[in-house]
């Protein structure tokens, strides 16, 4: 049973453009959720994080917005460079049961 | 600081054997957390160990077993080695306390079953 869910397997984006990367879950005690970029060949890099307090958190280019009615977040790359091209992982932990769960990733290719 | 550091970076074994992966977390953080990924199947969870401890643990067969060190090192065993174990392992480690809080990942072992 998938408790992150990431629907789409890859995404094209115009450099420039805004990416929008979508994030699905059923636990309802997760309370914590992170994004994160991976290259080939690296481990994956912290990019953001939002708790379930908030709906929106910024970071430069990135924002991510969780709606907890609809167990739902997604991230904005705004404006997508060429070095964004990437796997992305949404993941999520809850306090009473901390592992963190990922889904299993967004390829992300920026066209010139 | 240095990173979360994994050793070997690469391995090749064949079917029934077994391998033992190390990873040393970034300095004073406690928990480690170890993954597997494989294509189309994200990072799945396989164990946290924090202070010597299992934490927790994911749907892994027995053969997948770990542990940590009183200085915060962990090594992961994997026994019998079959064919679909080949793989990218990667380790995480987070700050002390540990809840709510990113995890910072090493570069990976990959594993490769013959």
């Amino acid at each position: 049973d998938q408790q992150v869910k990431q629907n789409s397997p890859s995404l094209s984006v115009q450099e420039g453009r805004i990416s929008i990367l979508n994030c699905d879950y059923t636990n309802s005690m997760f309370d914590y959720f992170l994004w994160y970029k991976k290259y080939p060949a690296e481990g994956p890099t912290f990019l953001i994080s939002i708790s379930s307090i908030k709906d929106k958190n910024e970071d430069g280019r990135f924002t991510v917005f969780l709606n907890k009615s609809a167990k739902h977040l997604s991230l904005h790359i705004v404006p997508s460079q060429p070095g964004d091209s990437a796997v992305y992982f949404c993941a999520a932990s809850g306090e009473r049961d901390d592992k963190i769960i990922f889904g299993k990733g967004t390829r992300l290719h920026i066209l010139p | 600081k240095a990173g979360v550091t994994q050793t070997p970076r690469y391995l090749i074994k064949t079917r029934g054997q077994q391998v033992t992966l190390s990873c040393s977390p970034i300095s004073g953080h406690r928990s480690v957390s170890w993954y597997q990924q494989t294509p189309g199947q994200g990072l799945q969870f396989l164990f946290e160990y924090f202070s010597e401890t299992q934490r927790n643990k994911g749907n892994f067969p027995g053969r997948f077993s770990g542990r940590q060190f009183s200085n915060s090192r962990s090594e992961m065993n994997v026994s019998t080695l079959e064919l679909g174990d080949s793989a990218l392992y990667l380790c995480a480690s987070r700050t002390e306390g540990a809840v709510n809080t990113e995890a910072f990942f090493g570069q990976g072992t990959r594993l490769t079953v013959v």
